[in-house]
């Protein structure tokens, strides 16, 4: 069935390292993704979003990796902080004609040590 | 900066009972949304919501659920009679067009089941 999920359950990064996420879907139709941060005892926060007509897409300290050949989607943290210590996760957009619609994959805890 | 507000942040009700859990979504957001996520799971679609329609909903979102915007400013959820497995956080979120990732959330509405 169509899933999107993600590697590992946990990443350990030393302060200043950088980190990366990385994330499987298997629907090859998908084509707009994006990756949220999800701080203890808070909602979901939008970090960057791609389309599948782009592979790379920049933001502040993040970069979105897309590899549609093999259905895999990353997101670069460079020269983590402790204030990115977070449970993140990816997810498809399915837009239905009126609303967007997030399928979130599992999530995955980034900590930070000092 | 413009956000979403949920309340109650945390609601404890008997099996059976009914629960309204309220959302203010942001001032120019025409789009919403209700997710949810048991305890270290995934976040999960309920429904989505535009010109005081549902635009779409999820198997989870039976007959016991139903949404509604009573006024110019909130949105709620309620569920008519709860049970055991409706225990989770309620996120609400908001968005400005329809075919986006990038939703706002608020931090939640805790419901425990008992």
């Amino acid at each position: 069935g169509e899933s999107v999920g993600l590697h590992l359950p946990t990443l350990s990064v030393q302060e200043g390292d950088n980190s990366i996420i990385n994330c499987a879907y298997s629907n090859s139709a998908s084509d707009y993704f994006i990756w949220y941060k999800q701080e203890s005892g808070k909602g979901p926060q939008f970090i960057i979003d791609i389309r599948s007509n782009m592979d790379k897409r920049q933001g502040q300290r993040v970069t979105v990796l897309l590899n549609k050949t093999v259905k895999h989607l990353s997101l670069q943290i460079a020269a983590t902080q402790p204030g990115d210590s977070a449970v993140y996760f990816c997810a498809e957009n399915t837009y239905t004609g009126a609303n967007s619609k997030l399928t979130f994959g599992k999530g995955i805890t980034l900590s930070v040590r000092p | 900066e413009p956000e979403v507000t949920q309340t109650p942040s945390h609601q404890v009700t008997q099996m059976g009972q009914e629960v309204i859990l309220r959302c203010v979504p942001i001032s120019n957001h025409l789009y919403f949304y209700w997710y949810r996520q048991i305890l270290g799971q995934k976040v999960e679609f309920l429904v989505s919501f535009y010109n005081n329609e549902i635009s779409e909903k999820s198997e989870i979102f039976d007959d016991q659920f139903s949404v509604e915007r009573p006024d110019g400013s909130n949105f709620t959820l309620k569920i008519r009679s709860t049970k055991l497995e409706d225990s989770a956080m309620y996120f609400c979120a908001s968005s400005v067009i329809s075919n986006t990732g990038e939703l706002f959330f608020g931090e939640g509405s805790r419901l425990t089941v008992l």
